[in-house]
């Protein structure tokens, strides 16, 4: 069967190597979804976005993947740096207004 | 910077004391959100306005609580009777009025009441 990836509350990984951030969404009815980076004692910082109809999407050295099968969603980064350090969340709405968030990940650089 | 703001950054109170936050949102934007965040949780929705109009208000916003957009520009939060419990980072976003419009947040205003 298809592998999930578990989410895991806290990730370390080497400067220069791609992250990889799970999460594991609520509603099934939820049709748009967002990955925000939060630093300490900022607001969440909009990274990338995903509607329901679409599978994959790509940014700059990010790309978002949608199974809705399983109600899942990752974040991968490629080349981590240092300033990637953060909290990241993955939020759902399924209302077009209020979004729900899930637990964070917390990522650390190693140099 | 044509962020969102919010002001002030931080508001230390003592229980019992009224409190009143401002957002500034991204001028463009129809929709105004007030989200909570508690420390190690990711932000909880307290309400939400179209223009000057509050679409939905959270179960967690208590009666202590109201807020305001009257002109459909900025908004206020004021929280009154404050309670040690109160005390978290208080995040405003906005966004357009459109289907998939992501929301961008404010650095937020973090509130202790002592």
């Amino acid at each position: 069967g298809e592998s999930v990836g578990l989410h895991l509350p806290t990730l370390s990984v080497q400067e220069g190597d791609n992250s990889i951030i799970n999460c594991a969404y609520s509603n099934s009815a939820s049709d748009y979804f967002i990955w925000y980076k939060q630093e300490s004692g900022k607001g969440p910082q909009f990274i990338i976005d995903i509607r329901s109809n679409m599978d994959k999407r790509q940014g700059q050295r990010v790309t978002v993947l949608l199974n809705k099968t399983v109600k899942h969603l990752s974040l991968q980064i490629a080349a981590t740096q240092p300033g990637d350090s953060a909290v990241y969340f993955c939020a759902e709405t399924w209302n077009d207004y209020k979004l729900s968030f899930g637990a964070g990940t917390t990522v650390t650089v190693r140099a | 910077d044509t962020g969102v703001s919010q002001d002030p950054r931080h508001k230390i109170t003592k229980r019992g004391q009224n409190v009143t936050f401002r957002c500034d949102p991204i001028s463009e934007h129809n929709r105004l959100y007030w989200y909570r965040q508690t420390l190690g949780q990711g932000p909880e929705f307290l309400t939400y306005f179209q223009n000057e109009a509050q679409l939905e208000k959270s179960r967690l916003l208590s009666d202590r609580f109201s807020a305001e957009r009257p002109k459909g520009s900025f908004s206020t939060l004021e929280i009154q009777r404050t309670e040690q419990g109160d005390s978290a980072m208080y995040l405003c976003a906005s966004s357009l009025d459109t289907f998939a419009s992501p929301l961008h947040f404010g650095n937020g205003t973090r509130l202790t009441v002592t």
